[in-house]
């Protein structure tokens, strides 16, 4: 069975610039989690996505938004962008457990 | 909302010796705790987890325990190896539509051959 897969692995952009974000969660599973890992501070909740349907964000600016299309893959866009958005940024996704099966993420690199 | 705190952030422990990573949460409504494992340039994992109806909880040299009334959860792991060193994570979460997991600031846990 293949695991949550995220692209691009890496991603450099400039200031200012947009940037999307992919995730394509294992088969089955409904919902999918964005978070932030950013050094030293943990896993940050940015977005959770079920059915379609934006059902929660956490304490991060609108120009942190993503969508979730009818396969259940999901995309993370970051408008914007400033030095500190520099981060890995992991997608999860799960189904009825509440166990999280995270992918590799993305390392943004804002310069 | 939730929010957890965890401790220590850096651990470092001789091949054989026990460690212990401890946190505590802010939510009395959180019914669900798992712990993640990360290894240097990898996904999270989830290497256990409890339910607030049970105390504690064991899987082979891990185990978790949990105490409500004070509202903290530790993880224990006895005869660290080598293969134990990445960091560890700590969540708590509610039951329910609104099921998101708050995450610790991870531990940084190296264990020296």
């Amino acid at each position: 069975e293949a695991g949550v897969t995220q692209s691009p692995t890496h991603l450099i952009k400039t200031r200012g610039q947009q940037a999307t974000l992919r995730c394509s969660p294992i088969s089955g599973h409904t919902s999918v989690y964005w978070y932030q890992q950013a050094l030293g501070l943990g896993l940050q909740f940015l977005l959770w996505y079920d059915e379609g349907e934006e059902r929660n964000r956490g304490n991060f600016p609108p120009r942190f938004s993503g969508r979730q299309f009818p396969n259940y893959s999901s995309e993370l866009n970051v408008n914007a962008l400033e030095l500190e958005d520099s981060a890995l940024y992991l997608c999860a996704s799960s189904f009825e457990t509440r166990q999280l099966f995270f992918g590799s993420g993305t390392q943004l690199s804002v310069l | 909302g939730e929010n957890v705190e965890q401790h220590p952030s850096t651990l470092s422990v001789q091949e054989g010796d026990s460690a212990v990573i401890k946190c505590t949460y802010s939510d009395s409504a959180s019914n669900y705790f798992p712990w993640y494992k990360q290894e240097l340039g990898k996904r999270p994992q989830l290497i256990i987890d409890i339910r607030s109806n049970v105390g504690e909880k064991k899987d082979q040299r891990i185990a978790v325990t949990l105490n409500k009334t004070a509202k903290h959860f530790s993880l224990h792991i006895t005869e660290t190896q080598p293969e134990d060193s990445a960091v560890y994570f700590c969540a708590a979460s509610t039951s329910g539509g609104s099921y998101i997991p708050t995450f610790g600031r991870g531990t940084s846990l190296i264990v020296h051959p």
